[in-house]
């Protein structure tokens, strides 16, 4: 099946710094791919939709310049948390849809972000 | 807008049967998907329903009434391997790409 890497899987930073995180579509090309935030013992929420060559779709509440998304290739999309400060920590999980029926999600293993 | 309710948490008996309950409010349905996910992993597809009706894949069973908003996914022959949480998740309505997940649903199960 599809498979998704996210990299870094763990990152531990300093408040103020940015902290950039990857998503790539291993053996599929991915035109869309999504961005979530996931706090501990919740469910997934959406952040933005990162649109490749153009520009991300961030949903309501998200910070566009707090969370910057560039998507450069058909298989990459990264998610730069600028400035970060403790209330960014959490998990950071991508996905990208497959385009098969029933065009399920494949979901990257999540970044654990902490900002001390 | 969506809204999509499940229970928060849930235990059950190793070797049990456990029925976990998902609503939705949508302003137009275009499918419903069941995911698994173990704490600190990625979520896994587990089913799709966008049919009335069961969708059966083993041990585990999906089934959706339209009309109603509801789905549930049924768990058989619990083990406990299956302690994770499941989130039941709608596509948006004005993108078949995009989900909007539920609450998620803790299983706990116990010997």
């Amino acid at each position: 099946g599809a498979v998704v890497s996210q990299h870094p899987s763990r990152v531990i930073c300093k408040s103020g710094t940015s902290v950039k995180i990857e998503c790539r579509s291993l053996d599929f090309q991915a035109t869309t791919m999504f961005w979530y935030r996931q706090f501990p013992k919740k469910s997934l929420m959406l952040m933005a939709t990162s649109n490749e060559g153009s520009k991300a779709t961030y949903e309501q509440g998200v910070e566009k310049d707090k969370f910057l998304i560039n998507h450069a290739s058909l298989t990459l999309s990264t998610l730069t948390v600028t400035s970060a400060h403790p209330e960014d920590s959490s998990f950071y999980i991508c996905s990208a849809p497959t385009g098969k029926t029933p065009n399920e999600q494949f979901f990257g293993p999540g970044t654990r972000l902490t900002v001390l | 807008g969506q809204n999509i309710d499940q229970p928060t948490e849930m235990t059950a008996t190793e070797g049990a049967i456990v029925q976990i309950n998902c609503t939705y409010q949508t302003s137009g349905f275009n499918g419903l998907f069941w995911y698994q996910q173990h704490a600190g992993e990625a979520p896994t597809f587990l089913s799709y329903n966008v049919l009335d009706g069961l969708e059966e894949k083993g041990r585990f069973s999906s089934f959706l009434s339209r009309s109603k908003g509801y789905s549930y996914l049924l768990l058989k022959e619990l083990q406990m391997k299956d302690s994770a949480s499941y989130l039941c998740a709608v596509r948006a309505p004005y993108n078949t790409d995009k989900l909007i997940f539920g609450t998620g649903t803790r299983l706990q199960v116990f010997p």
